[in-house]
């Protein structure tokens, strides 16, 4: 089906450890995001890229960094992960910035 | 004062029930108007989209724009138990020097609905 698919579904790592969201679609989008979803703070964006070759800080970009690696795929990268980024992590994209956005299924990221 | 505010609830009605959701905002730059529907453990879904101010109306839902007083809503008739689901408001507006909009959400109304 077409959409936005994002690797991995789960998962836990140890204060310190780094690692890389991934997230791809396939509807030949512009621009893409990436959120994270905590209990009662809502979606809160991270890091955005309005097209292919730019990225920009949104809300909350402490601690994260983020490659627009083709148009297609956009991944965000936690390089030394801490309790406090425990939560739940969509990528989205749209044709231009002003359309409404197309979410993935999330990755449930623990740290402990 | 955040720019959009929406009432958590949760709110449980009945089977058939007419549903009212709401968020209001301060940003009178806001232009353009969205209601996703989030399932537990899914992403959000776009459900309506609207520009200007007035009533949209697709099937059972109905979104509605009043920008003079800042205040937008989704209707929901004959409520369905699928319809249970959390309720986000978005709103967007032209960020002056990014030359790109960005979506502001609102934290969303859980809503159930009742056999």
């Amino acid at each position: 089906n077409a959409g936005v698919t994002q690797t991995p579904k789960f998962q836990v790592l140890k204060t310190g450890q780094s690692m890389t969201l991934q997230c791809a679609q396939d509807m030949n989008h512009n621009s893409m995001y990436w959120y994270r979803q905590d209990p009662g703070m809502g979606l809160r964006l991270i890091y955005y890229s309005a097209s292919e070759g730019t990225t920009d800080k949104g809300e909350v970009p402490n601690g994260y960094n983020v490659s627009r690696l083709n148009k297609r795929e956009f991944s965000l990268r936690l390089e030394s992960a801490a309790p406090s980024q425990t939560s739940v992590y969509f990528c989205a994209s749209s044709e231009r910035s002003s359309d409404g956005y197309t979410f993935g299924s999330g990755t449930r990221l623990t740290v402990v | 004062q955040k720019e959009v505010e929406q009432d958590p609830g949760p709110l449980s009605v009945p089977e058939g029930a007419i549903v009212s959701l709401n968020c209001t905002y301060s940003n009178s730059a806001f232009q353009y108007f969205m209601w996703y529907r989030q399932y537990s453990r899914k992403g959000p879904e776009l459900l309506m989209y609207t520009y200007s101010s007035g009533n949209k109306e697709d099937g059972r839902f109905t979104a509605q724009v009043d920008k003079s007083s800042k205040y937008i809503s989704l209707f929901i008739r004959d409520s369905q138990p699928s319809d249970s689901a959390t309720y986000l408001c978005a709103m967007s507006v032209r960020r002056l020097g990014a030359g790109s909009y960005q979506l502001t959400f609102g934290k969303g109304t859980k809503l159930s609905v009742i056999p």
